[in-house]
């Protein structure tokens, strides 16, 4: 099956700085690639998605960029504030609403004030 | 606009009690889907339904059930609760190949 890699687990930045996570897949078989983002006490929110017939796509401070040769993806955030803090989640899956979403382990943003 | 709701949100159980953890969406979604999520680790599927009266598998099915008997529910049952069963459960919703709605989660103890 899929193993999705997850870096780094913990990350802290000052606010405004960007922050870069990334993620590896084995399964050449995925061709989607959503982002959740978690608070605590809350469950994974969608933030942005990326299909395989694009290498890159933004929303606003966010983006994904896609390397499907290589089986990475990673999450861009700029400009961050101290609300970007929670975890954030990269999931693999052959398609969106597929049974077979895998997740990375996850990674702690925190952003200092 | 509730999306997916999940009782209760806290719950403690003794070793080899039962009891269903709640679902319910308001979205007409066929696609539900329940997960577990341990300390550390990203979501892992138990079950999920593409329709009522359907269900099937996951990657992490063993000690737990499933039923859907209407779009909206989609309950899952703890029979014999085991300490490996202390986790966080999710459950999602989607529309057929649009990405998945969460709930807000139940955290269950066993002990």
């Amino acid at each position: 099956g899929e193993n999705v890699e997850q870096h780094p687990s913990t990350l802290s930045v000052q606010e405004g700085d960007s922050a870069v996570i990334k993620c590896t897949y084995s399964d050449s078989a995925s061709n989607y690639f959503p982002w959740y983002k978690q608070e605590l006490g809350k469950g994974p929110q969608l933030i942005i998605d990326i299909r395989s017939n694009v290498g890159e796509k933004k929303d606003q401070r966010i983006a994904v960029t896609l390397n499907k040769t290589a089986k990475h993806f990673s999450l861009h955030i700029t400009e961050t504030q101290p609300e970007d803090s929670a975890v954030y989640f990269c999931a693999a899956s052959p398609r969106p609403g597929a049974n077979n979403l895998f997740f990375g382990t996850g990674t702690r943003l925190t952003v200092i004030p | 606009n509730a999306g997916v709701t999940q009782t209760p949100k806290f719950r403690i159980l003794k070793i080899g009690q039962s009891m269903t953890l709640q679902c319910t969406q308001d979205m007409n979604h066929n696609y539900m889907y329940w997960y577990r999520q341990d300390p550390g680790m990203g979501l892992k599927l138990i079950y999920y339904s593409v329709g009522a009266g359907i269900t099937d598998k996951g990657e992490v099915p063993n000690g737990y059930n499933v039923s859907r008997s209407t779009t909206e529910d989609f309950p899952l049952r703890l029979e014999l609760a085991a300490p490996s069963q202390t986790s966080v459960y999710f459950c999602a919703s989607s529309p057929p190949n649009q990405p998945q709605h969460f709930g807000d989660g139940t955290r269950l103890s066993i002990l």
